[in-house]
């Protein structure tokens, strides 16, 4: 099942433009993560957020998270070219018998036009 | 250089055949996972292993095999009993804790006609 929903879909805009991506999720979770897929290739992690912060930055790279609305936001400020690819957030909750899955949303698009 | 190594990159076979799917890791982590990826989908794990000689389905584990005897290694049987077999195929590992992210290969492209 999926757990995490992305929005929007896809998204468009300039190089130097801030690109802002939401994540919705249903159950509590223990962490956040974000990952990053160029075309045709495996997932990069990102970043994590664990459910008692509210915000993490790395670099480029904000993510929040609002545990009573059950959403998270991906900020990247000042975006280049190279940042062009989908990005997914994956929630992680406990599966029982000591063991955490991660739940995949379906990604945004990205796409930032030189 | 640690890392995931997925072969091949490209599969193509005929209806009614297995196959299988390569996944190999050299990063020591006890945690492997194989996920499913259709176009415009998420990620759909398909079986996972937290150690060796043992593994656990996941949500779409029909019509697939997988074995782990292993620490480096976790190779995916895609069986004729399974229906839509053509996607995109990623293999990933972690430490297994709670807290530590996944690490992925590039993905192995099957078509099957």
């Amino acid at each position: 099942s999926q757990q995490g929903e992305e929005d929007p879909q896809a998204l468009s805009i300039q190089e130097g433009e801030n690109a802002t991506m939401n994540c919705s999720y249903k159950t509590s979770i223990n962490n956040l993560q974000w990952y990053r897929q160029n075309s045709g290739r495996g997932l990069v992690h990102l970043i994590l957020i664990r459910s008692n912060e509210r915000e993490k930055h790395s670099g480029r790279l904000r993510v929040t998270l609002d545990t009573s609305k059950k959403s998270s936001s991906l900020l990247i400020t000042a975006s280049r070219a190279a940042d062009t690819a989908s990005y997914f957030c994956a929630t992680a909750a406990y599966s029982g018998a000591g063991s955490y899955q991660l739940t995949f949303g379906k990604g945004t698009k990205l796409s930032v036009i030189p | 250089d640690g890392g995931i190594t997925q072969s091949p990159k490209y599969l193509f076979r005929k209806e009614g055949q297995n196959v299988t799917l390569s996944c190999e890791q050299n990063l020591n982590h006890d945690a492997m996972y194989w996920y499913r990826q259709d176009p415009g989908q998420g990620l759909r794990l398909i079986y996972y292993s937290q150690i060796v000689n043992d593994f656990q389905k996941g949500d779409i584990a029909e019509g697939y095999s997988v074995s782990r005897e292993k620490k480096e290694s976790f190779p995916l049987t895609v069986t004729s009993a399974q229906k839509n077999p053509t996607a995109f195929y990623l293999c990933a590992s972690g430490q297994g804790a709670k807290d530590s992210p996944l690490h992925f290969g590039n993905g192995t492209r099957l078509t099957v006609t």
